[in-house]
């Protein structure tokens, strides 16, 4: 079992449409992070998380660490958001993340 | 732009080939990770720099590959006689706390 689980894999939406992205792990952890990578590779931070909840435009991250588990919204969605999003946690005393398989997610016009 | 910087963006070889990849990171991080990432999956973890020190090494880091960062700054990873199962997108961080990380754009590799 992999130590970080995102759920779904695919994910296809209509313009417009709420989306939920869900992140599990198994590990103590100091933070999670929330990426986006868009095809050609390049990673962007859209959230670093340890408690609570946080909000950037149409995005929202939520964490809850006692249930090990984290969600990333999408708010209106738009083809721009077409992309891969990653969940990978950094764990306590480390330095390097453990990443999710990643959520491709398709914004339809 | 003073965000982490990679080179070459993409890099195709012949098998048996050696490859270098570099990697500037943000100019005040001390701290600087190597991962990889095949097609469909997630980075996996390479190796971790802290200054000019190498202190973590993935199994994944055969002993063809090496990671250098000789003066706490730009890092350089090569792979000596690449194989097909290297072909990978090489993504290098960086970051001043433990639990940031700052990405650079990558370097795809394509061996064949």
């Amino acid at each position: 079992k992999n130590e970080v689980e995102q759920s779904p894999q695919n994910l296809t939406a209509q313009e417009g449409e709420f989306i939920t992205i869900n992140c599990s792990y198994s590990v103590g952890i100091s933070a999670l992070h929330w990426l986006q990578q868009h095809p050609g590779g390049g990673i962007v931070s859209l959230f670093m998380l340890s408690s609570g909840k946080k909000k950037h435009g149409r995005l929202i991250a939520t964490i809850n660490i006692q249930e090990k588990h984290s969600s990333l919204h999408i708010t209106a969605s738009h083809p721009r958001d077409s992309a891969v999003y990653i969940c990978a946690v950094c764990m306590y005393r480390q330095g390097n993340l453990i990443f999710g398989k990643g959520t491709k997610l398709s914004v339809k016009p | 732009d003073t965000g982490v910087s990679q080179d070459p963006r993409h890099k195709i070889t012949k098998r048996g080939q050696n490859v270098t990849f570099r990697c500037d990171p943000i100019s005040e991080h001390n701290r600087l990770y190597w991962y990889r990432q095949t097609l469909g999956q997630g980075p996996e973890f390479l190796t971790y720099f802290q200054n000019e020190a190498q202190l973590e090494k993935s199994r994944l880091l055969s002993d063809r590959f090496s990671a250098e960062r000789p003066k706490g700054s730009f890092s350089t990873l090569e792979i000596q006689h690449t194989e097909q199962g290297d072909s990978a997108m090489y993504l290098c961080a960086s970051s001043l706390y433990t639990f940031e990380a700052f990405f650079g754009q990558g370097t795809r590799l394509t061996v064949v």
